[in-house]
Parts: structure tokens; C-alpha cells; sequence
């Protein structure tokens, strides 16, 4: 089945260090998302990618960095920089083709703790 | 401005409707969602509708549309413990589609 996989589905980060989440998707879409979710808030945009080896910038993405060398890849590495990183972390891609009506389709999500 | 607001809580009695109401800002947005997000999980797209539509509805599912107002509302018929859940509405803009959410509706399903 098609789909979006997020790993790990907890990840502890001690001070000072840079941790990765992975997202891959098999779903031959297009763009991919990064989404960080806090208590009783919804989600904010983090970063985001349209096309291989292209990315932007969303609302919060200060301490966070991306690459997306492979277009079914997205990871999301959330630095030293980043004060507050503990959060849920969401990936979501999208077929962006002409004519599609295809919504974002999200992962189960990645939860970050501090130690 | 670009909020999209929700009600941060509502209640009700199993078998009665359920009323989500969510209010946005941009008139450009294309399309509006309606997503589902049960504990620890991540979310689940209900439905959906395109900006020049008034209504949509899916079997228990009625979604309202006033452009107008900017005023966008989730109906759920016949409302059951398994619904019991945060709601969220998104609007999505640009072309590379970015979705900005509410904040989320806590819906809790009384038995």
C-alpha cells in the first residue's frame, strides 16, 4: 500500500545535538512537508519541498534544516539551534500536477523529547 | 491577516449532531479541509471542498461553505464515541499548496 512513513515514532535528543527525523513517501507525489505540532495548537509549517534538490522555508524555520535528494525523501534535522524542539512532528506530501485535487496526506508523526 | 480560527472545545451526547465551526481570512484560499487527529497519531483528511462550492456532504459528514463570511462548518450526523477526537480545519494557498490550520477543536462524545 501507498503511503507515508515516519521513523523513529520517538526520538529523545540530548543538549547540544542535532537529531534527524526521516519521512519517505511512496506515493510518487511531488512536494513534501514538514509540520511541527505543539499542545492545543495546530500545526505550523516548518519547511518545504516542490521539487528534488529545491526547498523553502516555512513559518518556523529557525534550528531546523532539510534536504531532498531523492524525491520519495525528505528529512528533517532539527539542530542544537532549535531552544524548544520538543514537539510532534508531522511530514505530509501532496501530487501537485495539473488537474489534481489530491489533498496532503500526512504520516503517523515523530514525537522529540529533550533529555 | 492569515489565522484560521476554531472553538477550542465541544461536547455532545452520543446519536446527537455535532456542529465544528472554523473561521478563516484569506478570500483566496482554493481549497478548505477538515482533518481528523486521534491521540499520538497523525491526521486523517475527512473531506474536503473546493472554494466555489457551497456544500459537500459524505454519508455522516456535511461540510458548509460561506465564502462570504469566510465562515466554514463540519456537521457530523449521528455523532458516536469513536468520533471523539480533535478536529482540525486547514485552508490551503499558493502553489505549492501550503496548508495554514486552526488551532483545533476538541470534540469529546458523551455517552
Amino acid at each position: 500500500d501507498g503511503g507515508i512513513t515516519q521513523s523513529p515514532k520517538y526520538l529523545f535528543r540530548k543538549e547540544g545535538q542535532n537529531v534527524t527525523l526521516s519521512c519517505e513517501q511512496n506515493l510518487n507525489h511531488d512536494a513534501m512537508y514538514w509540520y511541527r505540532q505543539d499542545p492545543g495548537q495546530g500545526l505550523r509549517l516548518i519547511y518545504y519541498s516542490q521539487i528534488v534538490n529545491d526547498f523553502q522555508k516555512g513559518d518556523i524555520a529557525e534550528g531546523y534544516s532539510v534536504s531532498r535528494e531523492k524525491k520519495e525523501s525528505f528529512p528533517l534535522t532539527v539542530t542544537s539551534a532549535q531552544k524548544n524542539p520538543t514537539a510532534f512532528y508531522l511530514c505530509a506530501s501532496i501530487s501537485t500536477g495539473t488537474g489534481s485535487l489530491q489533498p496532503q496526506h500526512f504520516g503517523d508523526g515523530t514525537r522529540l523529547s529533550i533529555l | 491577516g492569515e489565522d484560521v480560527e476554531q472553538s477550542l472545545f465541544l461536547s455532545v451526547r452520543e446519536g446527537d449532531s455535532s456542529v465544528i465551526n472554523c473561521t478563516y481570512t484569506d478570500s483566496s484560499s482554493t481549497y478548505l479541509y477538515w482533518y481528523k487527529q486521534e491521540p499520538g497519531a497523525g491526521l486523517q483528511l475527512l473531506t474536503y471542498i473546493f472554494s466555489n462550492m457551497d456544500m459537500k456532504q459524505d454519508q455522516r459528514l456535511t461540510v458548509l461553505l460561506n465564502k462570504k463570511d469566510k465562515h466554514l462548518s463540519l456537521r457530523i450526523a449521528d455523532t458516536q464515541t469513536g468520533d471523539s477526537a480533535i478536529y482540525f480545519c486547514a485552508e490551503s494557498r499558493g502553489s505549492a499548496r501550503q496548508l495554514t490550520f486552526g488551532s483545533g477543536t476538541q470534540l469529546t462524545v458523551l455517552p
